[in-house]
């Protein structure tokens, strides 16, 4: 089955600069990969996601760029905010019926 | 909101007790998901069901026992819980299932004692 490696699990910035996460899969078949936020007490939420054909997607702070070849995935966010601080993971959909296979997630603070 | 509901949001049971966990989209979706969220792992799926239909069961433990009575509901039985079942459980939803785009509700942290 897929297997996802996400990094780093934690990663502290000062308010203002970039962020990066970035994640590996094992299934070269997979070809969906979305990026979930996940603030205390509430359940992850869909931020951004890319098909595998396309190469990088933007929306407003955040980006996201695929290497189908090395087969990696990695979040960017410009100018972070407090705000964005979250539990962020990543995913990549299996072959066969239905399902999703996440990241362990990474903790992103972002101080003032 | 993203349009799926769980309750209870909290919930502690002994070994023995019998409870459920419920969830409710909004959304008219068709497929919905229980997964386990513990501290440390990645999320683990337990359960998928399209159209009402179980479609994956992922090993799990019989003490949880799954229902979905229709499109817009699904609940998660549980009895004879063990403590290492302590977790945060997420229901969510999507319009189809094949890599379809997953709306997840807030969860309910389950204890055990």
């Amino acid at each position: 089955g897929e297997n996802v490696e996400q990094h780093p699990s934690t990663l502290s910035v000062q308010e203002g600069d970039s962020a990066v996460i970035k994640c590996t899969y094992s299934d070269s078949a997979s070809n969906y990969f979305p990026w979930y936020k996940q603030e205390l007490g509430k359940g992850p939420q869909l931020i951004i996601d890319i098909r595998s054909n396309v190469g990088e997607k933007k929306d407003q702070r955040i980006a996201v760029t695929l290497n189908k070849t090395a087969k990696h995935f990695s979040l960017h966010i410009t100018e972070t905010q407090p705000e964005d601080s979250a539990v962020y993971f990543c995913a990549a959909s299996s072959s066969g019926y239905s399902t999703l296979t996440f990241g362990k997630g990474t903790m992103l603070l972002v101080s003032p | 909101e993203t349009g799926v509901t769980q309750t209870p949001r909290h919930l502690v049971m002994g070994m023995t007790n019998k409870k459920s966990l419920k969830c409710e989209q909004h959304l008219g979706h068709n497929a919905m998901y229980w997964y386990k969220q513990s501290a440390k792992k990645p999320l683990e799926l337990m359960f998928v069901y399209s159209l009402e239909e179980r479609v994956e069961n992922n090993s799990v433990p019989s003490r949880f026992s799954p229902e979905c009575p229709n499109s817009s509901h699904l609940f998660l039985h549980l009895h004879t819980l063990q403590p290492e079942d302590s977790a945060l459980y997420l229901c969510a939803s999507s319009l189809g299932t094949l890599r379809d785009t997953q709306y997840f509700g807030p969860g309910t942290r389950l204890t055990v004692l």
